[in-house]
């Protein structure tokens, strides 16, 4: 079975920088997506690292490091619209995701 | 191109009475999972269908069952509804199974209220 775990919330000013943890516990780990919900709204797949390392999209990066079992989603230059909830998942073996419960983002102006 | 679909979008049943969701992948995405989401948690992952064959399987009762079709469409079935199947419920598409650089793409989902 594989189980995360991630800060509930966190709160930041806009232009700021934040950074969302995630720790898990697996078997066949396969590697680690970040998605991104807005309250009632779809989940939006934002990166995924199979690897360990830094992968940049944009105002986004996510980070891996396979051998502390350990990953993060960086925000750069927050916006009022980056609010919403934050979920690292990990597929493995089955192929199929886990997600953490989610991380509330709060941005303040 | 049309996202993924999902209907109804909202859904109120009585306790005991049985459901079915709908589900329409992105054209040319061959793979359908679907999760349960209670609110203030994660998705958790119920059934994964690829190429009309079931991949996959959560941890949930035989109350759950799902298919998918020839055009790869899913349905999603719970019977025997109880209050604690209140969700959203969620269709993910992908091309093939399994998490890449593409990611699943997820539909607006279905919420079911159970009462």
């Amino acid at each position: 079975g594989q189980s995360l775990e991630q800060p509930s919330e966190v709160t930041a000013v806009e232009g700021a920088i934040v950074q969302i943890n995630c720790t898990y516990q697996t078997s066949g780990f396969y590697g680690l997506s970040w998605y991104q919900q807005h309250d009632g709204g779809a989940p939006t797949f934002l990166s995924y690292n199979a690897l360990d390392g830094l992968e940049e999209t944009g105002r986004f990066s996510s980070f891996l490091s396979r051998s502390d079992s350990y990953g993060y989603l960086l925000l750069q230059e927050l916006q009022m619209k980056d609010s919403a909830s934050y979920f690292c998942a990990a597929s493995g073996s089955a192929r199929q995701l886990t997600f953490g419960s989610g991380t509330q983002l709060t941005v303040l102006p | 191109d049309a996202g993924v679909t999902q209907s109804p979008t909202h859904l109120i049943k009585t306790r005991g009475q049985h459901v079915t969701l709908r589900c329409s992948p992105i054209s040319g995405h061959k793979s359908v999972s679907w999760y349960q989401q209670v609110l203030g948690q994660g998705p958790q992952f119920i059934f994964q269908y690829y190429e009309k064959e079931e991949r996959g399987r959560g941890n949930f009762p035989d109350r759950f069952s799902a298919r998918q079709f020839p055009n790869y469409s899913s349905e999603l079935n719970v019977n025997a509804l109880l209050l604690g199947d209140s969700a959203l419920y969620l269709c993910a598409s992908s091309f093939i199974p399994g998490a890449n650089n593409y990611g699943y793409t997820f539909g607006s989902g279905t919420r079911l209220t159970v009462v």
